[in-house]
């Protein structure tokens, strides 16, 4: 079945520490995008990319990093620096040609 | 900037019966593309209908239909013959055609429908 899968479902981070969240996708998709979600509103962009090797700032980039190393694989990492990461954090992956975009599961991260 | 605003925070509707989702965006550009997106209690995001602004034809899904009118800028959902499994969020959101890099979503609506 062709789809995104995203890891963990549920994450807990400790003050200070850099966690990293798994989106894979085989849909052959060329690009990926994280999202995060807040209680009462829509998604926000953190990071996208296009292509392997390449990836842009959205919106909200600060305190996350990402790599794209691997078509299938885009991770996101939420470092120290973000101060309030307690989100849901949402990837997708789009062709770049059909520009709908689908979206994985979800990872809820928490803050101890 | 473009954007999306959802002006029903609640919706409810009887099992059977149908309801209308509302959205309005603001943009200056004239191709684009709008999507309902649908989020149940599992969280996952799921693509419910889309829309090309240069198709003057209101697209349609099973039981899901739109109703797009380019001048207003208004892009409503309305759910025919809704079902229990059609309680959830509902989220638009806009995509330029030319700066394709993210989708612009409103702050969702929640639908809640009654047996």
């Amino acid at each position: 079945d062709g789809g995104i899968t995203q890891s963990p479902k549920y994450l807990f981070r400790k003050e200070g520490q850099n966690v990293t969240l798994s989106c894979e996708q085989n849909l052959n998709h060329d690009a990926m995008y994280w999202y995060r979600q807040d209680p009462g509103q829509g998604l926000r962009l953190i990071y996208y990319s296009q292509i392997v090797n390449d990836f842009q700032k959205g919106d909200i980039a600060e305190g996350y990093s990402v790599s794209r190393e691997k078509k299938e694989s885009f991770p996101l990492t939420v470092t120290s620096a973000q101060k309030n990461p307690t989100a849901f954090y949402l990837c997708a992956s789009s062709d770049l040609i059909g520009e709908t975009q689908y979206f994985g599961p979800g990872t809820r991260l928490l803050v101890l | 900037a473009q954007t999306v605003t959802q002006s029903q925070p609640e919706m409810s509707v009887q099992e059977a019966e149908t309801v209308t989702l509302s959205c309005t965006y603001d943009t200056s550009e004239s191709d684009y593309y709008l999507f309902w997106y649908k989020q149940p209690p599992s969280r996952q995001m799921i693509l419910v209908i889309r829309q090309e602004a240069y198709k003057q034809q209101n697209a349609t899904e099973n039981r899901f239909s739109v109703n797009f009118q380019k001048a207003a800028k208004s892009f409503s959902l309305k759910i025919s013959d809704s079902q229990l499994g059609d309680a959830a969020m509902y989220f638009c959101a806009y995509r330029s055609a030319y700066n394709t890099d993210k989708l612009i979503f409103g702050t969702g609506t929640r639908l809640q429908v009654f047996p």
